[in-house]
């Protein structure tokens, strides 16, 4: 099992400029979440699935758009960056039973 | 509003001793509470939960317990390896149906030989 990934592991963006954060699990788990880490402020919700098709906002949805076609995969569009979001952006899945989600290694964000 | 707060960002301990990570919060709705821990350029890893209707969870070195009275929670990492050295994210379940994790700052942990 690869587990969760996420590409690319690097990226800057000019402000705005549009792209979308790849992420993928294979551990067939229903629910999918990213989150974005900015120091000081620990890891903020920022979209979520329960499975294909359903999709629901976080804490910090503004700017950020998410479809979940498979279950494998939950891509987060970065609609026109803004230096605001500049930060780590972390995909995470787990069974939708189960309270342990599972990280991927993160993104790395700058908007320029 | 931050619903869950840990107010040491930084912690240094001698191996071998005790390692205490603090955290408390103010959602009295929060079922499940967790700790991930994170090393530099990887995602965070699960490392202990309790649930809310229990005041104490050990798992090997790795205690962790529960005050709701209080609204406060503590990790106990014992005896300290240079492991153990990461930062320690506190994380509460908000929504059982939806798996949402409300994180803490987090604790940067340093074990010094």
């Amino acid at each position: 099992n690869a587990g969760v990934t996420q590409t690319p592991k690097f990226q800057v963006l000019k402000t705005g400029q549009s792209m979308t954060l790849q992420c993928a699990q294979d551990m067939n788990h229903e629910y999918m979440s990213w989150y974005r880490q900015d120091p000081g402020m620990g890891l903020r919700l920022i979209h979520y699935s329960v499975g294909a098709g359903i999709t629901d906002q976080g804490e910090v949805p503004n700017g950020y758009n998410v479809s979940r076609s498979t279950t494998e995969d939950f891509p987060l569009r970065l609609l026109s960056a803004a230096p605001s979001q500049t930060s780590v952006y972390f995909c995470a899945s787990s069974y939708s039973r189960s309270i342990e989600q599972f990280f991927g290694p993160g993104t790395r964000l700058t908007v320029l | 509003d931050q619903q869950v707060k840990q107010n040491s960002p930084s912690l240094s301990v001698q191996e071998g001793r005790i390692s205490i990570l603090n955290c408390d919060y103010t959602n009295s709705m929060f079922d499940y509470f967790l700790w991930y821990k994170k090393y530099p350029a990887e995602g965070p890893t699960f490392l202990i939960s309790i649930s809310s209707i229990k005041d104490k969870n050990e798992d090997g070195r790795f205690t962790v317990f529960l005050n709701k009275s209080a609204k406060h929670l503590s990790l106990h990492i014992v005896p300290s390896q240079p492991g153990d050295s990461a930062v320690y994210f506190c994380a509460a379940r908000a929504n059982q149906g939806a798996q949402k994790l409300v994180f803490g700052q987090g604790t940067r942990l340093t074990i010094n030989p």
